[in-house]
């Protein structure tokens, strides 16, 4: 079945640094894949898709490229904000699995000044 | 346009207790999907609504749990009786149509079970 794997967290950083959190899939067919954050007391929001190889999702200075060679989804940021700290989670839909949203574990990221 | 809301926000409950959790999806929506995540761990899929039908219940725990869907609009999701491992966040979500279109999440119910 589809599953989704991230990187563990959490993942603490300063102000301005350079943010990767890893994501990689595995899913029958051609997934479409997403970056959602959850921000504290708050729900889930979308925060970029891609929806086929080697299309870029981007948002709010966050990136990420859907690699079918590597079934990755790595999220990028160049220079990170406190207002960034949240849980990131990487999800996908596909043929395979009914098209019903599979997440990964989530990330959390801290952000210091 | 209303986003999905929730009810309650948090729920603490005694072992053995009954809870009903409640989900009123983005308007013309027809997917409703309810899932739980346990602290630190990978938001789970419970079961997806097409309108009023259950279209995949899998991932239900168990039969303590009941979901319905009336009329193709609001869901509730009843736990009884509920036992410690229930606690969690439960998220429901909603989507127009399958595949690529985002699925837009309410801010959970925090479910306490002590």
């Amino acid at each position: 079945g589809d599953s989704v794997t991230q990187m563990e967290g959490p993942v603490t950083l300063s102000e301005e640094a350079f943010l990767t959190i890893n994501c990689t899939y595995t899913a029958t067919g051609y997934p479409s894949l997403f970056w959602y954050v959850q921000y504290p007391g708050e729900g889930l929001q979308l925060l970029l898709k891609a929806t086929k190889a080697d299309d870029k999702g981007s948002n709010k200075g966050f990136e990420a490229t859907y690699r079918k060679e590597t079934t990755s989804f790595h999220l990028e940021k160049g220079s990170v904000q406190v207002s960034d700290s949240a849980v990131y989670f990487c999800a996908l839909t596909s043929s395979g699995g009914s098209y019903i949203p599979t997440f990964g574990r989530g990330t959390s990221l801290i952000v210091h000044p | 346009e209303a986003g999905v809301t929730q009810f309650p926000s948090h729920s603490v409950i005694e072992k053995g207790q009954t809870v009903t959790l409640r989900c009123d999806p983005i308007s013309g929506h027809d997917n409703l999907y309810w899932y739980r995540r346990v602290m630190g761990k990978e938001i789970k899929f419970l079961l997806h609504f097409v309108k009023e039908s259950k279209q995949d219940e899998s991932g239900m725990p168990n039969n303590r749990f009941l979901a319905e869907r009336t009329g193709g609009t609001y869901s509730t999701l009843k736990v009884q009786p509920a036992e410690l491992e229930d606690s969690g966040v439960y998220f429901c979500a909603s989507s127009q149509s399958r595949g690529y279109s985002e699925a837009f999440f309410g801010q959970g119910t925090r479910l306490t079970v002590v």
